[in-house]
């Protein structure tokens, strides 16, 4: 099991918004980083900071933390867009990291 | 513009030593970053393994501490990995990634994260 909670799957049809949550008490304390990875690739950091967004990453990205709760926001999802998600964040003690499970983003 | 690279054997024998290196190139291991592993196993989710900081100390996943060592060679500007005993389940994608630690004052939070990652090396553990 995982400190941090994501939902399996999400899935919707180009041009639709998407929202990724996750799930943790670490939440709390700790920011939340989001990354996407493409089959074969690396994670790439698409929001850091909870909300903020790194040079690169489209607007249609964005993200929030309303307490234990981190969402990602996908506005007017692009068939690119489909990929696995993860959350990120330090544990509670701040002596590990944390990663949620994972969610596979399906764009129909 | 920062680049990670892994290298190693990309096969290990079952009760052997797993070890990996991370060269980086337009930074350097000095700097005021953690350095950190994380794997993927087949089909799965994204695992810490645990970091080395610039100053040389370390900080290690509990479920793998017993097993895991990491060290740096300043002179060459890399990182490595030691696993030992290793079994089947140790099979995965190996990352290298530069990362930072701290709290944020202005937002009063913790903050821990990894902005640049190598590609990634796939092991794995069979006879």
């Amino acid at each position: 099991s995982y400190e941090l909670t994501q939902p399996p799957s999400v899935a919707v049809s180009p041009g639709q918004t998407a929202r990724i949550t996750c799930s943790g008490d670490a939440l709390a304390k700790q920011y939340g980083y989001w990354y996407h990875q493409k089959a074969g690739q690396a994670p790439v950091v698409v929001i850091f900071k909870d909300s903020e967004r790194p040079s690169g990453i489209p607007e249609r990205f964005s993200g929030s933390n309303s307490g234990t709760t981190a969402t990602l926001t996908i506005s007017g999802v692009q068939a690119e867009d489909e990929a696995d998600y993860y959350c990120q964040s330090g544990d509670s003690t701040g002596t590990s990291v944390l990663f949620g499970g994972g969610t596979k983003l399906t764009v129909l | 513009q920062v680049q990670l690279q892994e290298s190693g054997p990309g096969l290990v024998k079952p009760s052997e030593t797993l070890s990996l290196t991370c060269s980086v190139s337009g930074d350097s291991i000095n700097n005021n970053y953690y350095w950190s592993w994380i794997r993927q196993p087949p089909g799965k989710g994204l695992e810490w393994i645990g970091y080395i900081y610039y100053s040389g100390s370390t900080n290690y996943n509990p479920s793998l501490k017993s097993r895991v060592t990491t060290s740096m060679d300043t002179s060459k500007n890399q990182f490595s990995l030691k696993l030992t005993s290793v079994t089947a389940a140790d099979t995965a994608v190996y990352y290298c990634a530069r990362g930072g630690r701290g709290y944020d004052p202005s937002g009063g939070k913790f903050y821990y994260y990894m902005d640049v990652w190598g590609k990634g090396t796939t092991v794995t553990v069979s006879s």
